[in-house]
């Protein structure tokens, strides 16, 4: 299948400071991809869709400001957390479709962010 | 109410037990569904899609009721492998609504 990749897998920042994720795919192009936030025995939230050489939709309630999303090729799009406080801290993870909505969603590895 | 709604967890059930899980689904536009599986700190795999006439896939069996707007997941035998969370996820068109996740856990 296709491969989606994401990095960091695990980051530990301290507050105040901002973290770049960023999500690639690897064997296919994504004119879209999307973001989600996931808490301890919860399930994945979407937190905004991507889109290559526009600007992200966000999902209401989430800060545009906070959560930079930037997707400026077919194959990268990065969520950058800024100015990071603890209740950030969370697993964000990404997807991307290689053929469309109603087919399978690729997700990255996923990164735990952990903001002391 | 939730887009999506599955079974609170968790499940425990012995080897070779069949387990089901049951879902619903609020918005009548929603045109795929699927069940995915996610291990514990690991991304969502793809389980299965889910089809209106029902599909099948070896101990998986899948089943969708657009009129009750319902998903179900059936898996029979099951292995210590299969413990996961099950998510159901619903194409509300434009993007993926994942449910809360039901647990399992196959028990020796």
């Amino acid at each position: 299948g296709a491969v989606v990749s994401q990095h960091p897998s695990r980051v530990i920042c301290k507050s105040g400071t901002s973290v770049k994720i960023e999500c690639r795919s690897l064997d296919f192009q994504a004119t879209t991809m999307f973001w989600y936030r996931q808490f301890p025995k919860k399930s994945l939230m979407l937190m905004a869709t991507s889109n290559e050489g526009s600007k992200a939709t966000y999902e209401q309630g989430v800060e545009k400001d906070k959560f930079l999303i930037n997707h400026a090729s077919l194959t990268l799009s990065t969520l950058t957390v800024t100015s990071a406080h603890p209740e950030d801290s969370s697993f964000y993870i990404c997807s991307a479709h290689e053929r469309g909505l109603n087919t399978e969603a690729f997700f990255g590895q996923g990164t735990r962010l952990t903001v002391v | 109410r939730k887009e999506v709604e599955q079974d609170p967890g968790p499940f425990n059930v012995p080897e070779g037990a069949t387990v089901a899980f049951n879902c619903t689904y609020s918005n009548s536009a929603s045109q795929s569904f699927f069940w995915y599986r996610q291990d514990c700190r690991k991304e969502p795999k793809l389980l299965m899609s889910v089809y209106s006439s029902g599909n099948e896939d070896g101990r998986f069996t899948a089943q969708l009721n657009r009129a009750s707007q319902y998903i179900s997941l059936l898996i029979r035998d099951s292995k210590l492998s299969d413990s996961a969370t099950y998510l159901c996820v619903v194409n509300s068109p434009g993007k993926l609504i994942f449910g809360q996740g039901t647990e399992l856990s196959v028990k020796p």
